[in-house]
């Protein structure tokens, strides 16, 4: 079974702060991780996966597999980051997969001028 | 830039209707997946299809639930006869045509409301 936990519903900062999203999961295989972030009223997007190792929007994450988890890091947030954060999982990373996700409950995050 | 389309964007129906909420998947993608949101809980996966078949469902895809891609454009879900609890946001996704790994594109979403 595969599942996807994201600790806090709520995250609030200031405008500036460091801001860190957690999110851990449970898959025996090897997964594909994920980060989509919902702005308000706008469609789930990518923000970044694992597999690409790459800063969007100032983001990263990093896929710890000793402690199964992906937390989503950003130095200095800003306004425009306020939005819903849905951590995600895909079970079998390369071969054949037809590439369900299984979510996590999601953050909200608030950042505050 | 190609986007995921769904139809309708809020549907109130009573319940025992049938629904059918409409998605047109980006053109070149191969795979197709709608997922529910129920207010206040995560976006959880109903089901994926390819190839012309449903490739995976979950528990939640019961007898009720079905989906067709008649035309070769259309990805629709269909809910036989709702209850009150398929009230959610029903979100429509698809993916390229690599097997494995890659980003799954979003339609908007359509709210259902059963009374």
């Amino acid at each position: 079974a595969q599942r996807v936990t994201q600790p806090e519903k709520l995250l609030s900062v200031f405008k500036g702060a460091p801001v860190e999203l957690k999110c851990n999961y449970s898959y025996s295989g090897s997964p594909e991780l994920f980060w989509y972030v919902q702005y308000s009223r706008q469609r789930l997007q990518l923000l970044l996966r694992h597999i690409s190792r790459e800063s969007i929007k100032g983001f990263t994450a990093d896929l710890n597999k000793g402690e199964t988890s992906f937390h989503l890091k950003k130095p200095f947030a800003q306004e425009e980051d306020s939005a819903m954060y849905y951590c995600a999982l895909s079970g079998q990373a390369g071969g054949t997969s037809y590439g369900k996700l299984t979510f996590g409950q999601g953050t909200i995050l608030t950042v505050h001028p | 830039e190609p986007e995921v389309t769904q139809t309708p964007s809020h549907q109130v129906t009573q319940m025992g209707q049938e629904v059918i909420l409409r998605c047109v998947p980006i053109s070149n993608h191969l795979y197709f997946y709608w997922y529910r949101q129920i207010l206040g809980q995560k976006v959880e996966f109903l089901v994926s299809f390819y190839n012309n078949e449903i490739s995976e469902k979950s528990e939640i895809f019961d007898d009720q639930f079905s989906v067709e891609r008649p035309d070769g454009s259309n990805f629709t879900l269909k809910i036989r006869s709702t209850k009150l609890e398929d009230s959610a946001m029903y979100f429509c996704a698809s993916k390229g045509g690599l097997a494995g790994t890659g980003e799954l594109f979003f339609g908007e979403g359509s709210r259902l409301t059963v009374l």
